[in-house]
């Protein structure tokens, strides 16, 4: 049972665009939702995280989104760049417990010029 | 530079064989993962440990073994019983303060030949 979906499974955007990913959860415990950034080839590169206290956490061009209530977070990528083109991680853990986290299956994202 | 140390970055294994990939780390945290990751798939958990000299079955165990007799050190064993292990496999470890979540190695290629 997948802890955390996680969609689209592709995404293209042109250049100068938002790009959108989408998670949602069902386990209420969950209080940790990083996101990773990961390049072909390379260990996936922890990218923005968010605690439930706040709706919305903003690092650059990346924000997260967090709605508590729905059970679901997104990323927003502003401004896609051809460099963004990676493949992108939602995940949660909860506090106590093997603390460790789930992740979602990934979205390919595509930027082109 | 603290960091997460895999080796080596490819590796062939030929058909009944046992190959042990290594992951170390410097960074002082106290839980170790093991991740395979299959082409434009997500991750899978194998193995994780949470303390030196304790590790735990993740979701795809069989066919692997690891040790964690130091607290730098976790390495990997494919053995023969993994009936498919071409994948990029992925060492990550976790410190106490959960703000920083996981960091990753840059993952071991193994191919069967």
């Amino acid at each position: 049972q997948q802890q955390v979906k996680q969609s689209p499974q592709s995404l293209i955007v042109q250049k100068g665009g938002i790009s959108i990913i989408n998670c949602a959860y069902e386990n209420t415990a969950f209080d940790y939702f990083p996101w990773y950034q990961q390049f072909p080839g390379k260990g996936p590169a922890l990218l923005i995280a968010i605690r439930p206290d706040v709706s919305e956490k903003k690092e650059g061009r990346f924000t997260i989104s967090f709605n508590k209530s729905a059970k679901q977070f997104s990323l927003h990528i502003m401004d896609s760049q051809p460099g963004d083109s990676a493949t992108y991680f939602c995940a949660a853990s909860a506090l106590g417990g093997a603390n460790n986290l789930f992740f979602g299956t990934g979205t390919r994202l595509t930027v082109i010029p | 530079d603290g960091g997460i140390t895999q080796s080596p970055k490819y590796l062939f294994r030929k058909e009944g064989q046992n190959v042990t990939l290594s992951c170390e780390q410097n960074l002082n945290h106290d839980a170790m993962y093991w991740y395979r990751q299959d082409p434009g798939q997500g991750l899978r958990l194998i193995y994780y440990s949470q303390i030196v000299n304790d590790f735990q079955k993740g979701d795809i165990a069989e066919g692997y073994s690891v040790s964690r007799e130091k607290k730098e050190s976790f390495p990997l064993t494919v053995t023969s019983a993994q009936k498919n292990p071409t994948a990029f496999y992925l060492c990550a470890s976790r410190g106490r303060d959960r703000n920083y979540g996981y960091t990753f190695g840059s993952g071991t290629r193994l191919t069967v030949v």
